[in-house]
């Protein structure tokens, strides 16, 4: 069973610094990986999709990666904003299985100004 | 193009009273998907839909909660009788399966309280 975890939890920054999320997990046979971003009271919105064929995928200040070998996803976020604020889930689909996308319980992001 | 609608946005009933809600995916997705999001945790699948075949319902508990997806479009989730550890959000999302990229689409998802 597909396990995906995210690391850190909780990350509290000033407006200005370049960050990393941290996405893990543990069968390497992947689909795809998508990153999320989620604010308050609201549904997910797609950030960033990787297929297994790809290294890393880029939108705007965002740049995701993906090394399945180490079972391993990062999201860079550049010149962080206060209207960054927000959680941030990496999903997980496995190739084999029941293709089911899997997620991590997120890393809640605050940037203050 | 809409993106996936689900309604209502926000429920509150009380215990052993029944609830539903509904999800309209994107035009096109053939694949349908309803997870639970209790607070501070990441969506955990309910069931999967591939058209109107439900291929994945392993995590469903059976005895209260059903779905249908009519004609492979629309959904609904029903609980019946409702606990009160069924408060949490209830999300449906949609895909369009085997194309390149499968990626995936949220609604805002439906608030549940119940008392």
């Amino acid at each position: 069973k597909q396990e995906v975890t995210q690391i850190p939890a909780a990350l509290s920054v000033p407006e200005g610094e370049n960050l990393v999320l941290n996405c893990s997990f543990t069968d390497s046979a992947i689909y795809n990986l998508q990153w999320f971003r989620q604010d308050p009271g609201k549904g997910l919105t797609s950030l960033l999709l990787i297929q297994s064929s790809q290294r890393e995928q880029t939108s705007g200040r965002l740049n995701a990666s993906l090394d399945k070998s180490s079972g391993r996803s990062t999201l860079y976020i550049a010149a962080s904003q206060p209207g960054d604020s927000a959680t941030y889930l990496c999903a997980v689909k496995a190739s084999r299985g029941s293709y089911i996308p899997t997620f991590g319980r997120g890393t809640s992001l605050i940037v203050h100004p | 193009e809409a993106g996936v609608v689900q309604s209502p946005r926000y429920k509150i009933i009380e215990k052993k009273q029944p609830v539903a809600f509904w999800c309209n995916p994107i035009s096109g997705h053939n694949t349908l998907y309803w997870y639970l999001q209790n607070l501070g945790q990441g969506p955990e699948l309910l069931i999967r839909y591939e058209n109107e075949e439900a291929v994945d319902d392993s995590q469903l508990p059976k005895d209260r909660f059903s779905a249908e997806r009519l004609k492979g479009v629309d959904s609904t989730l029903k609980i019946q009788p409702a606990e009160l550890g069924d408060s949490a959000v209830y999300l449906c999302a949609s895909s369009l399966e085997g194309t390149l990229t499968g990626e995936l689409f949220f609604g805002e998802g439906s608030r549940l309280t119940v008392l």
